[in-house]
């Protein structure tokens, strides 16, 4: 079992809707929590990190975060065509702060 | 400023080959972490450098091996090539060896093993 799981997708929705972008996880060791976007043929470029336990919100976009579930969330506002692409979570922990452990992902296309 | 950047963008060797994929860091930046993502997965952690040496290691073999210079810039060495191992290879980089603070990724190399 993969230390990080992530909702597969695809996910398609219509510009303008509210997206919930999921991922749990078994490492309890885990506190810090990232969410990537990476569009085709790209690297990953990080959106927003949160630690420990909370929400954390940027523009569009906001991060949750629920360690007594191991569950974690992304949600974005308003999307936009441009939104689509292949959001990734990632975790690392206090001991091993320099390894990222990466979701498998979730496609995303927003239709306009 | 320039950001993170690798080279070659692609590659295609065959099984058995060795590889050396390279990697220069965002500017300011003293740390690289290489990772392996393979088609509809997500990155996977091979290593982290910093300050010259391999502070971290994610689950693989020793054919993989990897170096950083005094300028912070990197190359990731595979050996004995697989065609498992053909992948798209990212490279990040990151300050003072840590990754959850902004982490930036280059657009990584593909590598085809035939």
């Amino acid at each position: 079992q993969k230390e990080v799981e992530q909702d597969p997708g695809p996910l398609s929705v219509p510009e303008g809707a509210i997206v919930s972008l999921n991922c749990t996880y078994s490492n309890s060791a885990f506190q810090y929590f990232m969410w990537y976007r990476q569009y085709s043929r790209k690297g990953p470029e990080l959106l927003m990190y949160t630690y420990s336990s909370g929400n954390k919100e940027d523009g569009r976009f906001t991060a949750q975060v629920d360690k007594s579930s191991k569950y974690i969330s992304l949600f974005i506002r308003d999307s936009q065509p441009s939104d689509s692409a292949t959001y990734l979570c990632a975790m690392s922990s206090n001991t091993n702060a320099g390894k990222s452990t990466f979701g498998d992902g979730t496609t995303l296309t927003v239709k306009p | 400023d320039a950001g993170v950047t690798q080279s070659p963008t692609h590659l295609i060797k065959t099984r058995g080959q060795q590889v050396t994929l390279r990697c220069s860091p965002k500017s300011g930046h003293d740390t690289v972490s290489w990772y392996q993502q393979a088609l509809g997965q997500g990155p996977q952690f091979i290593f982290q450098y910093y300050e010259e040496e391999e502070r971290q290691r994610g689950n693989f073999p020793d054919r993989f091996s990897g170096h950083q210079f005094p300028n912070y810039s990197s190359e990731l060495n595979v050996n004995a090539l697989l065609l498992g191992d053909s992948a798209l290879y990212l490279c990040a980089s990151s300050l003072g060896g840590q990754t959850f603070y902004e982490q930036y990724f280059g657009p990584g190399t593909r590598l085809t093993v035939t």
